[in-house]
């Protein structure tokens, strides 16, 4: 079936707009993870929802970034008023049983 | 709090022979134990875990590892590399195998040469 999907796949932004990016699990995932990924770094948690509920929101770096899953299935990240140090690619996955599984993530470049 | 390091950042290799990319974790209480990799362009795809039973775990692609609780280590091997194995590996830890985030540690880059 089909993966994770996340949108857009690349997004370039001019500092103090905002963002919104995607993530659309596999159907019937319970869990949905948010990650950022800086370059030459591993995935550093964000948040995770578990349905519609967010169970953890301790890795959101501070109050411009939020985090959305109104129907417990597409979840949307938002950054506002980003800044350069937001450029990073952000990673959602979402989980099964013993395992996420990541969607291909979404290059943000801050200008 | 949970943590890994990779303490290789970069491993190159030539095809046919063998590689162990190192990872080593602390942690005050139990952990599950993962190891993902992620190919040019591509987003992360689980090699193994462990969650209980057997200390030696096999995952896709000929890899495996094997858990060191004394160690606190999950070293990841395979006996004979190809060059589709070049890629970036990153070994995680989570507190629960199926509900709670995972913290990565920072990546070992493996090149195969032919």
């Amino acid at each position: 079936g089909a993966g994770v999907s996340q949108s857009p796949r690349y997004k370039v932004t001019k500092r103090g707009q905002d963002v919104a990016l995607r993530c659309d699990p596999i159907s019937g995932h319970v869990s949905l993870y948010w990650y950022r990924q800086a370059l030459g770094q591993g995935p550093e948690f964000l948040t995770y929802f578990n349905y519609e509920a967010q169970q953890d929101k301790s890795g959101l770096p501070n109050d411009r970034f939020s985090a959305e899953r109104p129907e417990g299935s597409i979840s949307t990240l938002t950054i506002q008023r980003t800044e350069q140090r937001d450029s990073a690619m952000y990673r959602c996955a979402s989980s099964s049983h013993d395992r996420q599984f990541f969607g291909p993530g979404t290059r943000l470049t801050v200008l | 709090a949970q943590s890994v390091t990779q303490l290789d950042s970069q491993v190159p290799v030539f095809e046919e022979a063998p590689v162990e990319l190192r990872c080593n974790y602390s942690s005050s209480v139990s952990v599950y134990l993962f190891w993902y990799v992620q190919y040019p362009n591509q987003g992360l795809q689980l090699l193994l875990k462990y969650l209980s039973g057997s200390t030696l775990v096999k995952g896709i692609n000929g890899f495996e590892a094997e858990f060191n609780k004394s160690q606190t280590s999950f070293h990841l091997r395979k006996p004979s590399v190809h060059i589709s194995d070049t890629a970036e590996y990153f070994c995680a830890v989570s507190l629960s195998y199926n509900t709670d985030k995972l913290i990565f540690g920072t990546g070992t880059r493996l090149q195969v040469f032919p």
